[in-house]
């Protein structure tokens, strides 16, 4: 068990709905990142925080999509208005700020798009 | 752009077997360079590499950078059927991790 935990683990939702996820990091970890992973793909960068900041945000990631991570500690990824083209796996991942680093995963949560 | 480019794509072999994975990177602010195993869950780390030329070893698996051709190689020697796995390589600029597509590789008994 890698110690970051994301829920919920499974998502269906209607085309149209808004939905939020949930990471919780390690917790001495100060970075925490979202991925997107579709099918055949690796992770595909989304954004990233440094404690409660969000320092970089993709060009991918549409203005329907937001991240927060208000105290430093978790984060949420809400998608407005949700498209078919959204399905996929949402991952999080957390790591330590200074120095090289490794990141490590949450179990993801995979959204259904309908 | 930052691309991380794995080959082979796919790879099945026998139990028994060595195998080589190969991710090339571009060198724009790079970092570090990780490996990662995906099973049908999330990627767990395997390695970092910040140095040419430093085998990494745990086990049968062992990966090295070459910093000046910009590629990296993991192995897996005695592969087992528990290898089964996409294997997943990460450039590392300090601010974003980017990903290869993954090198699928298949264990046969």
């Amino acid at each position: 068990d890698t110690g970051v935990s994301q829920d919920p683990r499974h998502k269906i939702t209607k085309r149209g709905q808004n939905v939020t996820f949930r990471c919780d990091p390690i917790s001495e970890h100060n970075r925490l990142y979202w991925y997107r992973q579709t099918l055949g793909q690796g992770p595909e960068f989304l954004t990233y925080f440094q404690n409660e900041a969000q320092l970089e945000k993709s060009r991918l990631l549409s203005d329907r999509f937001s991240a927060e991570r208000p105290k430093g500690s978790f984060s949420t990824l809400e998608i407005q208005r949700t498209e078919q083209g959204d399905s996929a796996m949402y991952l999080c991942a957390s790591s330590l700020r200074l120095g090289d680093y490794e990141q490590y995963f949450g179990p993801g949560t995979r959204l259904t798009v309908t | 752009e930052d691309k991380v480019v794995q080959s082979p794509l796919s790879l099945v072999v026998h139990e028994g077997d060595t195998v080589t994975l190969n991710c090339s990177y571009e060198v724009t602010n790079f970092r570090s360079l990780l490996w990662y195993k995906q099973e049908k869950k999330a990627p767990t780390f395997l390695f970092m590499l910040t140095s040419s030329g430093i085998e990494k070893k745990s086990g049968r698996l062992s990966s090295i950078l070459d910093k000046k051709e910009l590629f990296s190689i993991l192995n897996i020697t005695a592969t087992q059927t528990g290898d089964s796995a996409i294997y997943l390589c990460a450039k590392n600029t300090g601010n974003q991790f980017y990903f290869g597509t993954g090198t699928s590789l298949t264990v046969i008994p």
